[in-house]
């Protein structure tokens, strides 16, 4: 069974903070993904690397960095911790067709006080 | 504008019946589907999903319909237990990156 690990299920962090969120996944897969996901808005797309070193945009990047510098890991910077940014992170990689879906990683719970 | 919607936030059924979760998408060019299963503070789950060539999809309670002139898939849950309970997002895909709707979340009662 693939396994994406997400280091941290809850973090709190204090608004201005640097917040690095660090996701692996254990079956060579390609492609990884980070979502926020946040009542009543769904799985937002944040940003997502088909390769190493390989990133591009999402549909709400802004905020927000990421860094893929080995295959298997794949890590959300939150440049400025802002209260709005208080939110559900999942990770999630894919190394199939698109029929395969997504394994996801079992979240992040951040809040930013 | 939102690609995927599911339009009813939330579903409530009784044990043993017929749960149906509905699913409507604008861009033609998607052509995979794909139902997910979400517990709260755990990461969504795959469920079962269907390629654009076909119109039906089963997997032991869970079966996914789709019917592409309509642009409209939905999930069957039959028989719908307690342990169904969950938010469930419906996700179409026309290359390795997933679109998903905003969720709707069923409840089973016993």
């Amino acid at each position: 069974d693939v396994k994406v690990t997400q280091s941290s299920r809850y973090l709190v962090k204090r608004t201005g903070e640097k917040v690095f969120l660090e996701c692996v996944q254990d079956m060579d897969h390609e492609n990884m993904f980070w979502y926020r996901q946040d009542p009543g808005l769904g799985l937002r797309l944040i940003y997502f690397s088909y390769d190493v070193k390989m990133k591009e945009k999402g549909d709400i990047p802004e905020g927000y960095s990421v860094s893929r510098e080995k295959k298997e890991r794949f890590s959300l910077i939150l440049e400025s911790a802002s209260t709005n940014q208080t939110s559900m992170y999942l990770c999630a990689s894919t190394g199939g067709g698109p029929g395969y879906g997504y394994t996801f990683g079992s979240g992040t719970r951040l809040t930013v006080v | 504008d939102q690609q995927v919607k599911q339009n009813s936030p939330s579903l409530s059924v009784q044990e043993g019946r017929i749960s149906i979760l509905n699913c409507d998408y604008t861009n033609s060019m998607f052509d995979y589907f794909l139902w997910y299963k979400k517990y709260p503070a755990e990461g969504p789950t795959f469920l079962i999903s269907i390629s654009s060539i076909k119109d039906k999809n089963e997997d032991g309670r869970f079966t996914v319909f789709l019917n592409k002139s309509a642009k409209h898939l939905s999930l069957h849950i039959v028989p719908s237990q307690p342990g169904d309970s969950a938010v469930y997002f419906c996700a179409a895909s026309g290359s390795e990156k997933l679109v998903f709707g905003k969720g709707t979340k069923l409840t089973v009662n016993p």
